[in-house]
């Protein structure tokens, strides 16, 4: 069974600084895709960077990048230089073949940037 | 390009009455899921559509819950009866071949159930 951890409820940053968000992720399956979404408070979840298991480099889209640990099954969300804008809630998901290309959400971590 | 378009974006219906949430996908992508997702909670699949044909629909409450995609483009999710527990924001998502890309949103409607 897909199985998607953050361990951080909420988090705090302040401005301009680097933050990393935490995910630990479990499958038997040797292919499979790992996502985070961002979700402001006005819903609509935002899609941010994906990591395949087999990429040998580790993903990076402006200021997001996947630190992307194989053999510990984590797939941490590093956002570099915290903007107010950054403020929401961040969602690491994965999908793998044995779940028949299904994503399976974690619970989430809300992160308030502090001017 | 158009995103993903939801209507409507809130909805307030009493227990025990009808409701239907429409989607119409990104063009061009074959798949399509509806998600629910609870307060504080990750967004749960309910189903997955290729093109007019529901996938995995193992999560949907078939009791009261209905979808359908008749010409593999836009999508409604039915509920009938509606429950207090179904409050809830419903997402719909869009991706191209066959699921295998990523999954783009759109802004979801948000339901309450008094």
């Amino acid at each position: 069974a897909q199985k998607i951890t953050q361990t951080q409820p909420g988090m705090f940053v302040q401005e301009k600084e680097a933050v990393t968000l935490d995910c630990t992720y479990d499958t038997s399956d040797p292919s499979y895709g790992l996502f985070w979404y961002k979700q402001p408070s006005s819903g609509e979840m935002i899609f941010l960077i994906y990591q395949g298991s087999y990429d040998q480099q580790n993903a990076t889209e402006g200021r997001y990048s996947l630190n992307f640990q194989k053999a510990r099954k984590s797939a941490n969300l590093v956002i570099s230089a915290s903007q107010l804008g950054d403020s929401a809630m961040y969602f690491c998901a994965m999908r793998d073949k044995r779940g028949y290309q299904k994503v399976t959400f974690g619970t989430g971590t809300k992160l308030q940037v502090i001017p | 390009e158009a995103g993903v378009v939801q209507s409507p974006r809130y909805k307030i219906i009493e227990k025990k009455q009808p409701v239907a949430f429409w989607c119409n996908p990104i063009s061009g992508h074959n798949t399509l899921y509806w998600y629910r997702q609870n307060l504080g909670q990750g967004p749960e699949l309910l189903i997955r559509y290729e093109n007019e044909e529901a996938v995995d629909d193992s999560q949907l409450p078939k009791d009261r819950f209905s979808a359908e995609r008749l010409k593999g483009v836009d999508s409604t999710l039915k509920i009938q009866p509606a429950e207090l527990g179904d409050s809830a924001v419903y997402l719909c998502a869009s991706s191209s071949i066959r699921g295998r890309e990523t999954q783009y949103f759109g802004p979801g409607t948000r339901l309450l159930v008094l």
